[in-house]
């Protein structure tokens, strides 16, 4: 079963907006991961954020990470077209095995 | 990053034959190797965890016979879909850690198999 759930599923904004996604996990973890994919493309890893951090930045993207509520965002500021794509969540609980759980992630667009 | 290669990135076969797909870490030993099944719009599935020299950890509900998994080197883990079937047309995705890494993993570019 998905550890995480995002929402929202699809987002259609225009280029220069920012587009937040949130994503919603259940267990303890150790850290939480960003990745992006393009149609039919494998998957680029954006960010890590540590279970021990808040926020944390990398050019156009901030992440927060709320462990007592079980939830994250990813913000990318300033959306240009080629942001276009699917996000996921990962989720690493740590411990043997270094398992990521993927959400269901979310379908950006972005429009000129 | 580092550089995972699969290959093939598409393949077409018929019914009842057998198809391997591989997957190579280029640049760097990947001790642990996933292999996951992505349907259209969905999200990632995990189906078997592999490290190198032992057999691999299927998770559950994945017939480990149909899909049989081999991470003979610290390079290369291959995935061998037997007896294919339609409803094993997919996008199945691998993805690599290094030893010791326990931060982001790397991703192969995928392959999509349809089989008729």
């Amino acid at each position: 079963s998905q550890q995480g759930e995002e929402d929202p599923q699809a987002l259609s904004i225009q280029e220069g907006e920012n587009a937040t996604m949130n994503c919603s996990y259940k267990t303890s973890i150790n850290n939480l991961q960003w990745y992006r994919q393009n149609s039919g493309r494998g998957l680029v890893h954006l960010i890590l954020i540590r279970s021990n951090e808040r926020e944390k930045h990398s050019g156009r993207l901030r992440v927060t990470l709320d462990t007592s509520k079980k939830s994250s965002s990813l913000l990318i500021t300033a959306s240009r077209a080629a942001d276009t794509a699917s996000y996921f969540c990962a989720t690493d609980a740590g411990g043997g095995g270094n398992k990521l759980t993927f959400g269901t992630g979310t379908q950006l667009k972005v429009e000129l | 990053g580092a550089v995972v290669s699969q290959h093939p990135s598409r393949v077409i076969c018929k019914s009842g034959t057998s198809v391997k797909i591989e997957c190579r870490s280029l640049d760097f030993q990947a001790t642990t190797m996933f292999w996951y099944r992505q349907f259209p719009k969905k999200s990632l599935m995990l189906m078997a965890t592999s490290n190198e020299g032992s057999k691999a950890t299927y998770e559950q509900g994945v017939e480990k016979d149909k899909f049989l998994i081999n991470h003979a080197s610290l390079t290369l883990s291959t995935l061998t879909v037997t007896s294919a079937h339609p409803e094993d047309s997919s996008f199945y995705i691998c993805s690599a850690r290094g030893r010791g890494n326990f931060g982001e993993a790397f991703f192969g570019q995928g392959t999509r198999l349809t089989v008729v």
